[in-house]
């Protein structure tokens, strides 16, 4: 069961334009939330994360938007460059969901493919 | 921060041999983590790699075929057993950071690709 949604597995954007990728959630549990980008032969950077008792995140170009009751976050990315080409992971994390420790698990999205053209 | 080595970066094997996976952490981790992406699929956890005490593994996942070791706080192995085509995937391990109550980051490293033929 897929508790972390991301619908569109692909996004294109043309350059300077905005990016909007999403994500949804089914577990009400999940209280934090981290957005990654992974590049082809590499594994996954850690790009952004928000925690439920924000709404916004803000670091430089990349922002991320949570929408609690609607169980809906979205990373933004002003102005796209070519270089933000990448898959983007979206993964949530709950402590109701530890798996023996305080820490819970991270589960991922399928993740989107977003392309920047010039 | 973390720093994770994981080789091989690819490999291509015969059905029915095996592969050993490594990651090797710039620094002591209490636990590290194993996941598989399958082509078009999430990230999903095969297991956690505890030093000292035997790997936890998730539903679907058993230590037959994803025999792990920890013998430090900065290595761990999984291995892939008996493979089959159906074990081609990416194969990463990552370690996690957090506040005592919250995963709030984790690192990965650069990912194995396995192709089974």
């Amino acid at each position: 069961d897929q508790q972390v949604k991301q619908n569109s597995p692909s996004l294109s954007v043309q350059e300077g334009r905005i990016s909007i990728l999403n994500c949804d959630y089914t577990n009400s549990m999940f209280d934090y939330f981290l957005w990654y980008k992974k590049y082809p032969a590499e594994g996954p950077t850690f790009l952004i994360s928000i925690s439920s008792i924000k709404d916004k995140n803000e670091d430089g170009r990349f922002t991320v938007f949570l929408n609690k009751s609607a169980k809906h976050l979205s990373l933004h990315i002003v102005p796209s460059q070519p270089g933000d080409s990448a898959v983007y992971f979206c993964a949530a994390s709950g402590g109701g969901l530890g798996r023996g420790s305080t820490l819970g698990r991270l589960y991922f999205g399928r993740g989107t493919q977003l392309t920047v053209w010039p | 921060s973390a720093v994770i080595s994981q080789k091989p970066s690819r490999d291509i094997c015969q059905r029915g041999t095996s592969l050993t996976i490594q990651c090797q952490v710039d620094s002591q981790v209490t636990m590290m983590f194993w996941y598989r992406q399958q082509p078009g699929q999430s990230l999903t956890l095969i297991a956690t790699a505890n030093q000292g005490s035997e790997a936890t593994y998730e539903s679907g996942f058993v230590i037959d075929k994803f025999p792990i070791s920890r013998p430090n706080l900065t290595f761990s192995t999984l291995t892939v057993s008996n493979m089959s085509p159906e074990d081609s995937s990416i194969y990463l391990c990552s370690v996690e950071t957090g506040d005592g109550k919250w995963v709030t980051e984790a690192f990965f490293g650069q990912g194995t690709r396995l192709t089974v033929v």
